[in-house]
């Protein structure tokens, strides 16, 4: 399988909403409820900011949510701040075959 | 703490083997599946490998198969992955992740440069 194909980059600016698609085929994302969403910062590992689609860890801000609708999962980021700057990633769980497939990636800029 | 902390990374000719380790702390270690993740140079997220707690199940990336051999120590805490027959598009920083929601714990990070 390929990977999930995310927007190269996106860009707001502070306080303002973005979204970051991530997309497959009906068949992958539609399939499966186990979606992930990372951000990583230059030089660090990544953090998980949203799991199971919509589900934030403890300690990640209210201002991240998630969601999927048919073939693709979206990353919503609200009130952005500058420290929102870094590459996200979607990571889906198969738990078959492509066990774990993430996303191309998508650069977040806060103007 | 939670802390994985990998080692073993280097610069390696093509062709070459290596073996990588992650050593867990501050978690009970023995009962996660346990991943290998990797990151080109300027390049996004690719999974390489999992493992389960008990190493009873195995999965592999299509690209690493045949090559690639995870294994873990669970009375040492500690995961590993086996690298031989290193290519050039292995070079990449290496993870130890657990990817298991919520409880997602990562290192960070040991570099692999395959270069002759």
């Amino acid at each position: 399988q390929s990977a999930l194909t995310q927007p190269a980059s996106v860009s707001g600016s502070p306080g303002q909403s973005i979204t970051i698609s991530c997309t497959g085929t009906s068949s992958v994302v539609g399939a499966y409820k186990y979606v992930s969403w990372y951000q990583q910062h230059p030089g660090k590992a990544p953090k998980l900011m949203i799991y199971d689609v919509s589900d934030r860890p403890s300690g990640v801000s209210n201002r991240f949510s998630g969601s999927k609708s048919g073939g693709t999962a979206s990353l919503t980021i609200s009130g952005l701040q500058a420290e929102d700057e870094a590459d996200y990633y979607c990571c889906l769980y198969t738990g078959i075959s492509t066990y774990y497939l993430f996303g191309t990636g998508t650069k977040v800029t806060v103007l | 703490e939670v802390q994985l902390v990998e080692s073993g990374g280097g610069l390696v000719k093509p062709g070459g083997s290596l073996r990588l380790s992650c050593v867990a702390s501050g978690f009970t270690f023995s009962t996660y599946s346990m991943n290998w993740v990797r990151q080109a140079p300027g390049k996004g997220l690719e999974w390489v490998s999992s493992l389960s707690s008990s190493s009873s199940y195995i999965y592999y990336a299509d690209s690493v198969k045949g090559r690639f051999a995870i294994s873990r120590d669970n009375a040492k805490n500690s995961l590993y992955l086996q690298i031989n027959g290193l290519r050039a598009e292995d070079t990449a920083v290496y993870y130890c992740a657990s990817l298991t929601t919520p409880f997602d714990y990562w290192g960070q990070g040991t570099l692999v440069t395959v270069s002759s």
